[in-house]
């Protein structure tokens, strides 16, 4: 009864440093999404998935790369971390498009880039 | 597009104050969803209502309750006898088909003072 995992919860980077946030679910979604949440804008989408093997940029996906190469895991990359990318990163995954039923959300990242 | 606007940025109210937040949306589709998100302070999404747009009877749930009404775009949510427990930042979803994603507000935090 996991829902959607995200791995790992914080992490302080230095700038310049890569690392992978990696987001698993195990209800079988088909569509996954990368989230950032900052201050006063909300959440606003980094890049999608709608199928395994697929992804699309969002609203702010520059600076990031994704994979999905299995359907259950949706990873994030960011291969030269900017202070600018400090944020709380959420992952969520839904049915399919046409049914709207929402999301399931990962409990965030908290990345800090010094 | 589509777009939600939160025009609260925050609100404080007086524990047992009935208090509505507000939600207005722009959408071309003539088939949406709308929802309701809760974020704890302990920072985890939780998901709280989903209404489509031919539903637009309101819906109560406990001290909850939704207001939809497609003449104004709006989509309110009051709570009734606030409690500190309620404090929380609040935020109002979208979901198109044409779009496939969720455009969420910039969110409404709520404070419930005892």
């Amino acid at each position: 009864n996991a829902g959607v995992t995200q791995t790992p919860k914080f992490r302080v980077l230095k700038t310049g440093q890569s690392m992978t946030l990696l987001c698993a679910q195990d209800m079988n979604h088909e569509y996954m999404y990368w989230y950032r949440q900052d201050p006063g804008m909300g959440l606003r989408l980094i890049h999608y998935s709608v199928g395994e093997g697929t992804t699309a940029k969002g609203e702010v996906p520059d600076g990031y790369n994704v994979s999905r190469l299995k359907k259950q895991n949706f990873l994030l990359g960011l291969e030269s971390a900017a202070p600018s990318q400090t944020s709380v990163y959420f992952c969520a995954s839904s049915y399919p498009g046409g049914d709207g039923y929402g999301y399931t959300f990962g409990s965030g990242t908290r990345l800090t880039v010094v | 597009a589509q777009k939600v606007t939160q025009a609260q940025t925050e609100i404080s109210v007086v524990e047992k104050e009935d208090v509505t937040l507000d939600c207005v949306y722009e959408t071309r589709d003539t088939t949406y969803y709308l929802f309701w998100y809760k974020q704890p302070p302990s920072g985890e999404l939780v998901f709280l209502i989903r209404r489509n747009s031919f539903d637009e009877q309101n819906e109560i749930s406990g001290r909850y309750s939704w207001n939809f009404q497609k003449s104004t775009s709006s989509f309110n949510f009051t709570i009734t006898a606030s409690q500190v427990v309620d404090s929380a930042v609040y935020f109002c979803a979208l979901y198109s088909g044409g779009y496939q994603k969720v455009t969420f507000g910039i969110g409404t935090k709520l404070q419930v003072i005892p």
